[in-house]
């Protein structure tokens, strides 16, 4: 069974980079069927995408962060990461990793909540 | 930007009772492919959200068969016929005709009376 796991920290400062991975287990990263992302979820909001990234390294950002996210793939680790800079506190939220395939969005991590705060 | 509409935000239901979600896409979710790329999640209290429907009217794995879905270019709909206590949560449809992004709708609230 597949399972995707977020870590990272859980307070970030104004203005520093907020950074996570995600470990995949139960299934290979580097497989050609599938696309990873970051979704994010405001404290009582709904679900914004922030990006995906193919096991080859193509990535695909939110047009409107696109400015501040790096998404990054460790194949050999099996996990993939995401950077946020200059975080505000708009940028509080539970960030989940989720993988995309033909079916859609299958497969989600339980997700971590980020809370930007000095 | 291709923007998504649910209506209503909130619906309180009987168990045993049908429920319907509305969903409209700003543009059409039709890709050249033949396939229209519309998604329907459920997000139960305190999980992640989990996949319902894809590609309009396919159920995902797992998924009662009291969940349809349907629908065709900018206007969709899920339907529950016999809402359970445990389909409490918040329903997003998504669109994806321009995978890998895509975007929410904003939420319709499910509570059971």
């Amino acid at each position: 069974q597949l399972q995707l796991q977020e870590s990272g920290p859980g307070l970030v400062k104004p203005s520093e980079t907020l950074s996570l991975t995600c470990t995949v287990s139960g299934g290979s990263i580097s497989s050609s069927s599938y696309y990873w992302g970051w979704i994010r979820q405001p404290p009582g909001k709904g679900l914004e995408w922030i990006g995906s990234i193919y096991y080859s390294g193509s990535t695909y950002y939110n047009p409107s962060l696109k400015s501040r996210v790096t998404i990054s793939v460790d194949t050999s680790k099996n996990q993939f990461s995401l950077k946020l800079s200059s975080v505000t506190a708009a940028d509080t939220a539970v960030y989940y990793c989720a993988r995309r395939g033909d079916e859609g969005v299958d497969y989600w991590g339980q997700g971590t909540l980020v809370t930007v705060s000095s | 930007d291709i923007v998504m509409t649910q209506t209503p935000l909130s619906l309180s239901v009987t168990p045993g009772q049908p429920a319907s979600i509305s969903c409209k896409s700003s543009q059409s979710l039709l890709h050249s492919d033949g396939k229209t790329y519309l998604y329907w999640y459920l997000q139960k209290p305190g999980q992640s959200p989990q996949l319902l429907i894809y590609e309009v009217s396919s159920r995902f794995s797992g998924v009662p068969d009291r969940f349809s879905g349907s629908g065709s270019g900018t206007d969709f709909t899920l339907k529950i016929s016999r809402v359970e206590a445990e389909d409490v949560g918040v329903y997003y449809c998504m669109q994806g005709i321009h995978l890998p992004m895509y975007t929410f709708g904003q939420g319709t609230k499910l509570e059971i009376k």
